[in-house]
């Protein structure tokens, strides 16, 4: 049972590089969704995917820029990195049906240093 | 906007012992869920729990339980018999049903809770 999968799992960017993080969920669900985790904090959502074909901005979407590729994947590019965007980033997935079965899946993460 | 507000950085208990984690919420919304979620050292997040606002019993998992006390905005979530892997951050969210917020979670700041034997 594989559910969310992310890629790569650490990762160290110099100010000004581009990367795309990639995440991939097997469980046919309808919503995908970014989240960014600070030391000490909760999570923050970035940007989300509520069904294939769309996505929108969450809490804290300045720097990124995601793709719904296709159902299963979901990915978020950082165009230009800078310092403030090192962090810990969580991908994860739901049906997305009723609040109910809205219960998100998350992949393992994927730590990033920006320097 | 929702707010989830956890109030205890950090929690200790005896192995065997329950313990009761704090969650109180904001929002005007009438619809709205609330889940709570561990994540152990290794850094995963893995979901515990979802109480649905128009439930009409507190929820249960296991040794998880919601203490859900709607007129308060508590959701406080109760772990009886507390195993030492039971030691990780937990966090309370909240989701709203209505328009453009459906779906998404808010989260709190964390709770760290340490069992020990």
């Amino acid at each position: 049972n594989a559910g969310v999968t992310q890629t790569p799992k650490f990762q160290v960017l110099k100010t000004g590089q581009s990367m795309t993080l990639q995440c991939a969920q097997d469980m046919n669900h309808n919503s995908m969704y970014w989240y960014r985790q600070d030391p000490g904090m909760g999570l923050r959502l970035i940007y989300y995917s509520a069904s294939e074909g769309t996505t929108d901005k969450g809490e804290v979407p300045n720097g990124y820029n995601v793709s719904r590729l296709n159902k299963r994947e979901f990915s978020l590019r950082l165009e230009s990195a800078a310092p403030s965007q090192t962090s810990v980033y969580f991908c994860a997935s739901s049906e997305g049906r009723t609040l109910a079965k809205n219960i998100q899946y998350f992949g393992a993460g994927t730590r990033l240093s920006v320097l | 906007a929702q707010k989830i507000t956890q109030t205890q950085p950090g929690m200790f208990v005896q192995e065997k012992e329950a313990v009761t984690l704090d969650c109180t919420y904001d929002t005007s919304d009438p619809s709205y869920g609330l889940f709570w979620y561990k994540q152990p050292s290794s850094g995963e997040m893995i979901f515990l729990i979802y109480q649905g606002s128009y439930d009409q019993q507190n929820a249960t998992e296991g040794r998880y339980s919601l203490n859900f006390q709607k007129a308060r905005k508590s959701a406080n979530l109760v772990i009886s018999a507390s195993q030492l892997g039971d030691s990780a951050m937990y966090f309370c969210a909240m989701s709203l049903a209505g328009g453009t917020s459906y779906g998404k979670l808010t989260f709190g700041q964390g709770t760290i809770l340490t069992v020990h034997p």
